[in-house]
């Protein structure tokens, strides 16, 4: 059974900092991992896909590895902004045949002014 | 891409009685998905509903207790039937746009307090 964590629950750094949030999972066979960004009201956002043949995905201040051999993920956050503050959830999908994901439980970022 | 919206976005329930949840995308999809988050928890998935068949539950879910209807390929719907205080969670409407897009869409939520 896929089990997805993220380590830290909670983290809270001073603005300009970079960060790496992190995420496991016990099942290495996945098709694809997403990074969400949860914001209160406003459901979750899309921040990067990486394919199970893929290392990373890079999106402006944002880069996501991927090793699926040890199964492992992370989200680098460069020079954090007040408003990357939010819960980041990552998720998995097990097959090409299922769309079901498996979510972590999310780390929660403040970014301080 | 898509846009989702939800309806309601809150609702405070008496324990008993039921509660449909509306789901607009703003463009036609192939698949929705209807997620629960419970308080600290990470997201769980309900059911994948498809227009024109039943929806899929996934194990530990059933359709007495979530019946999901499907009618079109922009709306579908959630109820939450006979409610507990168990059922408090944020139910997270998403969907799949086309064959070749990897991506999910989700809605802002329902978030659901049953008393």
């Amino acid at each position: 059974k896929q089990e997805v964590t993220q380590i830290p629950a909670a983290l809270s750094v001073p603005e300009g900092e970079n960060l790496v949030l992190n995420c496991s999972f016990t099942d290495s066979a996945i098709y694809n991992l997403q990074w969400f960004r949860q914001d209160p009201g406003k459901g979750l956002t899309s921040l990067l896909l990486i394919q199970s043949s893929q290392r990373e995905q890079t999106s402006g201040r944002l880069n996501a590895s991927l090793d699926k051999s040890s199964g492992r993920s992370t989200l680098y956050i460069a020079a954090s902004q007040p408003g990357d503050s939010a819960t980041y959830l990552c998720a998995v999908r097990r097959t090409s045949g299922t769309y079901k994901y498996i979510f972590g439980t999310g780390t929660r970022l403040k970014v301080l002014a | 891409s898509a846009v989702i919206s939800q309806k309601p976005s809150r609702d405070i329930c008496q324990r008993g009685t039921s509660l449909t949840i509306q789901c607009q995308v703003d463009s036609q999809v192939t698949m929705m998905f209807w997620y629960r988050q419970q308080p600290g928890q990470s997201l769980t998935l309900i059911a994948t509903a498809n227009q024109g068949s039943e929806a899929t539950y996934e194990s530990g879910f059933v359709i007495d207790k979530f019946p999901i209807s499907r009618p079109n390929l922009t709306f579908s719907t959630l109820t939450v039937s006979n409610m507990s205080p168990e059922d408090s969670s944020i139910y997270l409407c998403s969907a799949r746009v086309g064959t070749g897009e990897e991506t999910q869409y989700f809605g802002p939520g329902t978030r659901l307090l049953v008393l």
